[in-house]
């Protein structure tokens, strides 16, 4: 599996954008860029999912950079509720590969 | 109705006692996962079961096993616990070979003493 780099902690003002990175620069073309989040160790919550075109839905946008090796997460709106670690995991689901956390970012939404 | 469901949430036992963490999930999902969340908070997966066949057991010691009675619940058997095992596990479902995402239960706390 190709493995992602992100910032160990990012912070955000509440009611901004939180722009959180991801580096994959060893993705293959079968693999697709997944994002969790954990709060307080609470159980991952799934955010999204994309292989190269961008995608959204009602927690997140995800864009991926046309030559796949970079993302970003963005919060369109952060709220305090959105304080957790955010993992972007790289993976292909055509063959036994699973989900493998990394250190992820701790993003704090600040008052 | 709770998706992937963990029991018991805490769990304090002493060294060298036996346990079994339970995971149900009613999603219908084909593939099911425990992970172990340490100290230092990294987790990290242990075993998959699809269809009752271990996919992968991680090198993690042969005290742990894995029992899937059917396709909607896997439990994790401890034997003989050690104070190394103290840790968050998790339990996560998904359907094998989709691209769609995981599904992770809310935790186990263990505690050995």
């Amino acid at each position: 599996d190709a493995k992602t780099t992100q910032p160990p902690s990012m912070d955000c003002a509440e009611g901004r954008a939180a722009n959180l990175p991801c580096n994959h620069s060893t993705i293959s073309g079968n693999e697709y860029v997944y994002w969790y989040r954990q709060i307080h160790s609470q159980g991952p919550q799934y955010i999204i999912h994309g292989l190269k075109n961008n995608e959204t839905n009602e927690m997140a946008s995800l864009i991926i950079t046309e030559d796949r090796k970079s993302s970003t997460l963005i919060l369109p709106h952060a709220t305090l509720r959105d304080t957790a670690v955010y993992y972007c995991i790289v993976r292909s689901p055509n063959n036994n590969n699973d989900m493998r956390f990394g250190a992820g970012t701790r993003l704090t939404v600040k008052p | 109705d709770t998706a992937v469901s963990q029991t018991p949430k805490y769990l304090v036992t002493q060294m060298g006692n036996d346990k079994s963490i339970k995971c149900e999930q009613n999603l219908g999902h084909d593939t099911m996962y425990w992970y172990k969340q340490d100290s230092k908070k990294f987790l990290k997966i242990m075993f998959s079961y699809n269809n009752k066949e271990l996919i992968i057991n991680e090198t993690v010691p042969n005290r742990f096993s894995p029992k899937s009675p059917d396709k909607a619940h896997l439990n994790l058997h401890i034997n003989s616990l050690e104070l190394g095992d103290s840790a968050v596990y998790f339990c996560a479902s998904s359907n094998h070979r989709t691209n769609y995402g995981y599904t992770f239960g809310s935790g186990t706390r263990l505690t050995v003493v």
